[in-house]
């Protein structure tokens, strides 16, 4: 069974740093692309940041670009997000989710989320 | 960026009335469309991949259709557990992008 498990989430000043990590499970991790995506507190859904299976290939959306970088490490089936120069509108639950799809891209599988509340 | 636009925002329901859900794209995406279902405190779950094509384990009463710009989520007889928010994302180019959700409520 597919799992996912994201930690590191909290509370932090704006203009702070976080690091997320997301704990792989129950597939071949390093055969798929993984992203996050966020969803701030009532609203809807935002992709973030895209990394391709091998690392070669890294997208991040303009709200984050510069701020933000995904990275993975397959040997220990994981998955980061570095978050620099946080800003209170980065609030939200940051999910990990598995990218899949031969022609659409799509995301199969989610782990539960890990809240991001950026305050002073 | 490709813009996605559902509609409604919000509707209400019965137990067993049919639910039809659409979903434009600001451009042609072809059948690079995705559906997906989220109750309160949960992760969003996959129901439908390319426009059509159920996910394993969804239930047969959902169905997705359309090509081009307008799509259509459709539930055939919902059930309690079906009342939920609703996303569609387009799959086509980045940054991939969600539609503002709707809202199925028990009537």
């Amino acid at each position: 069974e597919v799992h996912l498990v994201e930690s590191g989430g909290g509370l932090v000043q704006p203009g702070g740093s976080l690091r997320l990590s997301c704990a792989a499970s129950g597939f071949t991790f390093s055969s798929y692309s993984m992203n996050w995506v966020r969803q701030a507190p009532g609203k809807g859904l935002e992709w973030v940041s895209y990394i391709s299976s091998s690392s070669s290939t890294i997208y991040h959306a303009d709200s984050v670009k510069g701020r933000f970088t995904i990275s993975r490490d397959s040997a220990k089936n994981s998955l980061h997000l570095q978050m620099n120069s946080l800003r209170a509108e980065d609030t939200a639950v940051y999910y990990c989710a598995r990218g899949g799809g031969v022609a659409t891209y799509y995301f199969d599988y989610w782990g539960r989320g890990s809240l991001v509340t950026v305050s002073s | 960026d490709i813009q996605m636009t559902q509609s409604p925002s919000s509707l209400s329901a019965s137990v067993g009335d049919r639910v039809t859900i659409t979903c434009r794209a600001s451009q042609s995406i072809s059948t690079y469309l995705n559906w997906y279902q989220q109750k309160p405190g949960r992760a969003p779950k996959l129901l439908i991949y390319a426009a059509s094509s159920l996910q394993s384990g969804v239930p047969s009463r959902f169905s997705g259709s359309g090509s081009g710009t307008d799509f259509t989520l459709t539930i055939s007889s919902p059930q309690p557990e079906d009342f939920a928010t609703y996303y569609c994302q387009q799959g086509y180019s980045t940054p991939w992008t969600f539609g503002q959700g709707t809202k199925v409520e028990i009537k």
